[in-house]
């Protein structure tokens, strides 16, 4: 079956490190989109993709970064620009561009040791 | 600008009560609007959706919800809760054409045996 998959589950990074999240999906879909998730806060959209080699900014995308070279492919870095990383995140893919609903891997929780 | 209020941060309710879950929107135009399920450190899962036509949509796992464009609502229901049904729900405002949709902070749902 076809799906998103988001690796690691769970991720640890040190102070000053920047690491990088995996979102692969085999749907062939066009657009992906990655979101934080903080407790009682929703999801808030960090960095969204229409299509490859196209990436736009959400609405906090400061400290983040992102690629898309492949269109089943939209890492996210966390770098550490990013002061208060710890959080749940979400990647999400639709169809194509205006198609609905998004579809969502199951995350990867991030802590700082 | 698009907006989701859900009201409620927790709701509890006893096994085989029913559940209502509010969510109220801003939007301009007839919105698209959804309704996700996320169980702990799951990503989320379309309950149901709504586009345009009948205002009472049904969706996954007995669930159902109602379009009210006069009180900008979109509220769910489940007629017998199950304990299975604890989890966080977010209702979602969207849009055609330009798909970055909207989410609301979530209510924990809490069953009580």
């Amino acid at each position: 079956d076809g799906g998103i998959t988001q690796s690691p589950k769970y991720l640890f990074r040190k102070e000053g490190q920047n690491v990088t999240l995996s979102c692969e999906q085999n749907l062939n879909h066009d657009a992906m989109y990655w979101y934080r998730q903080d407790p009682g806060q929703g999801l808030r959209l960090i960095y969204y993709s229409q299509i490859v080699n196209d990436f736009q900014k959400g609405d906090i995308a400061e400290g983040y970064s992102v690629s898309r070279e492949k269109k089943e492919s939209f890492p996210l870095t966390v770098t550490s620009a990013q002061k208060n990383p710890t959080a749940f995140y979400l990647c999400a893919s639709i169809r194509r561009w205006g198609d609905q609903p998004q579809h969502f891997g199951d995350g990867t929780r991030l802590s700082i040791l | 600008a698009q907006s989701v209020t859900q009201p409620d941060i927790h709701i509890t309710v006893s096994e085989g009560a029913s559940l209502e879950l509010r969510c109220n929107y801003s939007y301009g135009a007839t919105p698209y609007l959804f309704w996700y399920v996320q169980s702990p450190g799951q990503g989320l899962q379309l309950l149901l959706k709504y586009f345009s036509g009948d205002t009472l949509v049904q969706g996954i796992k007995g669930f159902e919800a109602e379009f009210k464009r006069s009180q900008s609502s979109f509220n769910l229901r489940k007629p017998s809760v199950h304990w299975s049904d604890a989890a966080e729900y977010f209702c979602a405002v969207g849009a055609g054409g330009s798909y970055i949709p909207t989410f609301g902070r979530g209510t924990s749902l809490i069953v009580h045996p």
